[in-house]
């Protein structure tokens, strides 16, 4: 089974600041990884998909990358409505999803 | 444009079974790279609980695979969750969800 090490667990950043989000799986998987945004009692949002896609939708600050089996999410100018917990999540055709860890990101 | 509805009960005994549908409106599933549930304990993170692909095929999380059955009607407006042999550890949101839209999530609580 592959997994997704996210990191770090959570952080503290001031508005204006970058964020940066990170995510390693366990095994080659291509570009099938998503990012989730989950806001309090809330379900989680897809931002990006297929690790560098903006969804429709979603504000440019947001953007994704990939290098081999790491993965960047970026917020390029934290605000304060992006105060929530950041999911990547990897799927295939089997289908199998598995989800990072999660990363909790609070406003200084 | 898409919408996802989970319903159930939202107390279980231990020992018993979990069934929660989730109603497709405003759009086809079948359009979708894939459908399933996923489940978030209290305060903690996401885990994938199983699901289906556009195809018919259907995967589950080896570590509940024993315990889990997904199916969907034939018209592919609502899908279904059953999951057996509960215990206090099956306490979680559950969601329905395709990779772009998620249903708002139900409390399942398992307790005597």
């Amino acid at each position: 089974d592959i997994q997704m090490t996210q990191s770090p667990s959570s952080l503290s950043a001031s508005v204006g600041d970058r964020v940066t989000i990170t995510c390693q799986a366990s095994q080659d998987i291509s570009d099938y990884l998503n990012w989730y945004q989950q806001k309090p009692g809330k379900a989680p949002k897809l931002l990006i998909y297929d690790a560098s896609n903006l969804e429709t939708g979603v504000p440019s600050r947001f953007s994704g990358s990939r290098s081999g089996t790491d993965f960047t999410f970026t917020i390029s100018s934290l605000q304060p409505e992006d105060l929530a917990t950041y999911y990547c999540q990897h799927y295939d055709n089997l289908p199998q999803l598995a989800f990072g860890g999660g990363t909790k990101v609070d406003i200084k | 444009q898409l919408q996802l509805q989970e319903s159930g009960p939202g107390l279980v005994k231990p020992s018993e079974t979990l069934s929660l549908t989730c109603t497709v409106s405003g759009g086809s599933i079948s359009s979708s790279y894939y459908w399933g549930w996923i489940r978030q304990p209290p305060g903690k993170g996401l885990e994938w609980i199983g699901s289906m692909y556009y195809s018919g095929t259907t995967n589950y999380n080896p570590s509940l695979k024993s315990r889990v059955t997904i199916s969907v009607d034939t018209s592919k407006t609502r899908f279904s969750l059953q999951l057996s042999s509960v215990t206090a550890a099956d306490t979680a949101v559950y969601y329905c969800a395709t990779p772009r839209t998620w249903g708002q999530g139900t409390l399942v609580s398992v307790s005597s």
